[in-house]
């Protein structure tokens, strides 16, 4: 099984920064298939990249994702105030046709 | 209106089941993978198993194995999860999720297992 570890656990920013969230991965992921996604006190998860740089559909442009192989990042340019929440890796598509995700990383407002 | 409607809270004692449905709409259900992840409170998220939708084919994760099932009915485009065996540690938030990369999301459903 494929070990996600998101680093920091907890990112302190202030509003208009750059934040950049690590996930690094036990072994390659497959195809480079490693997802980022947003969640919100009380939602469900939200997906904001897929194949680890691509954007899903309406996410704004100060998202985006990089990396290849075991190490991986998100990347948001300027911050907003509603984006001061909780952020996961997840990979998928594997050979085994197993999922996981990473332990999550709490962006807070500094 | 593409969308995935999951059934209401459940309330169970240790050693019950609880079988969760999730009802999809305004897609070809056939066409994709369906998942189940759950999250405990204040916990990271945790995937469950999967099934295709279109041959009923399941994989499930090994921190699971023989006691969730997940089944589909095709003429209700709907989803079940069915866990047994319950223990307290499983009072979570389960969601039924869409696709490869999960792109669409149920609200989710909470179960909580209490004596």
């Amino acid at each position: 099984e494929i070990v996600l570890t998101q680093s920091p656990g907890t990112l302190s920013l202030s509003p208009g920064e750059r934040a950049t969230l690590s996930c690094r991965a036990s072994q390659s992921v497959t195809s480079n298939y490693l997802a980022w996604y947003q969640q919100k006190p009380g939602q469900a998860p939200r997906l904001l990249i897929y194949d680890a740089s691509s954007r899903a559909p309406g996410i704004p442009d100060r998202f985006s994702g990089s990396g290849s192989g075991t190490d991986f990042t998100l990347t948001i340019s300027r911050l907003e105030p509603e984006d001061f929440v909780v952020y996961y890796c997840q990979q998928y598509g594997n050979a085994l046709a197993m999922y996981t995700f990473g332990q999550g990383t709490k962006l807070e407002i500094k | 209106q593409v969308q995935l409607v999951q059934s209401g809270a459940e309330v169970k004692k240790p050693g019950a089941s609880v079988k969760v449905s999730c009802k999809a709409s305004g897609y070809t259900f056939t066409s994709y993978a369906m998942h189940w992840v759950r999250q405990a409170p204040g916990q990271r998220l945790e995937w469950m198993g999967w099934i295709n939708a279109g041959k009923g084919s399941t994989k499930y994760s090994q921190n699971f194995q023989g006691r969730v099932t997940i089944t589909r009915d095709t003429s209700a485009s709907t989803i079940y999860m069915e866990l047994s065996s319950l223990r307290s540690e499983d009072t979570s938030m389960y969601y039924c999720v869409r696709g490869w990369f999960f792109d669409l999301w149920g609200r989710g459903t909470l179960v909580t297992v209490s004596s």
